[in-house]
């Protein structure tokens, strides 16, 4: 029934090491995010796609990258993880409509960086 | 001034109370308004969207001041099942509909 599916669920990762969590849907939501979440903050844009189109939040680290091949999938990488880096990475979709848009979110990929 | 801005509680409160959460955001151009529930470690869900003339939800009522710039959130009669973040969240201008901005959150315990 999972309708926006994310894996890992939870990723330990060194210092350094590149991570890449993945994002799928089965929604054909035409638009795509990424959320950071640390503890007991507010979820806070990173980038999304609307469609193809890639749009940058201008204060997301070029640590913080991210692809869209297809429609169903985004993919999140990390290329240096560092201790600042742990928190809940959420993705959400949404069908940008003339009405109000409403996210749909994933389970969430929790990071640990070691 | 952040965007969007929120108690972060924690309120709590006894089982059957009545409580209410407010929210005020700070772009008086902004457009679209929600709340949504977080469950500990889990992710964000829709509980409802808030319309100009007010709205509510079985025990939800939610409301819009647009002179005072903030929302609001009313539960009545308070359930266990109810302890959880309430996130407000703000569209913060026309055509801005991809950019959604979240409050901090704000901790509801439904106590026994």
């Amino acid at each position: 029934d999972a309708m926006v599916i994310q894996n890992p669920r939870y990723q330990v990762t060194q210092f350094g090491k590149p991570v890449t969590l993945s994002c799928s849907q089965t929604l054909n939501h035409n638009v795509m995010y990424w959320y950071q979440q640390k503890s007991s903050q507010a979820p806070k844009l990173l980038f999304h796609y609307y469609d193809k189109d890639f749009n940058n939040e201008a204060d997301t680290p070029d640590n913080f990258q991210s692809r869209r091949p297809n429609t169903s999938f985004c993919f999140l990488d990390i290329r240096s993880p560092g201790l600042g880096d742990a928190a809940m990475y959420l993705c959400a979709t949404s069908r940008i409509s003339s009405g109000a848009n409403v996210l749909t979110f994933g389970a969430g990929s929790r990071l640990t960086v070691l | 001034r952040k965007e969007v801005e929120q108690d972060p509680g924690p309120f709590n409160v006894p089982e059957g109370a009545t409580v209410a959460f407010n929210c005020t955001y700070s772009n008086s151009a902004s457009q679209s308004f929600f709340w949504y529930r977080q469950d500990c470690r889990k992710e964000p869900k829709l509980l409802m969207s808030v319309y100009s003339s007010g709205n509510e939800d079985g025990r939800f009522t939610a409301q819009l001041n647009r002179a005072s710039q903030y929302i609001s959130l009313l539960i009545r009669d308070s359930k266990l099942s109810d302890s959880a973040t309430y996130l407000c969240v703000v569209i913060p201008f026309t055509g801005g509909g991809n950019k959604l901005t979240f409050g901090t959150g704000t901790q509801l315990k439904v106590e026994l």
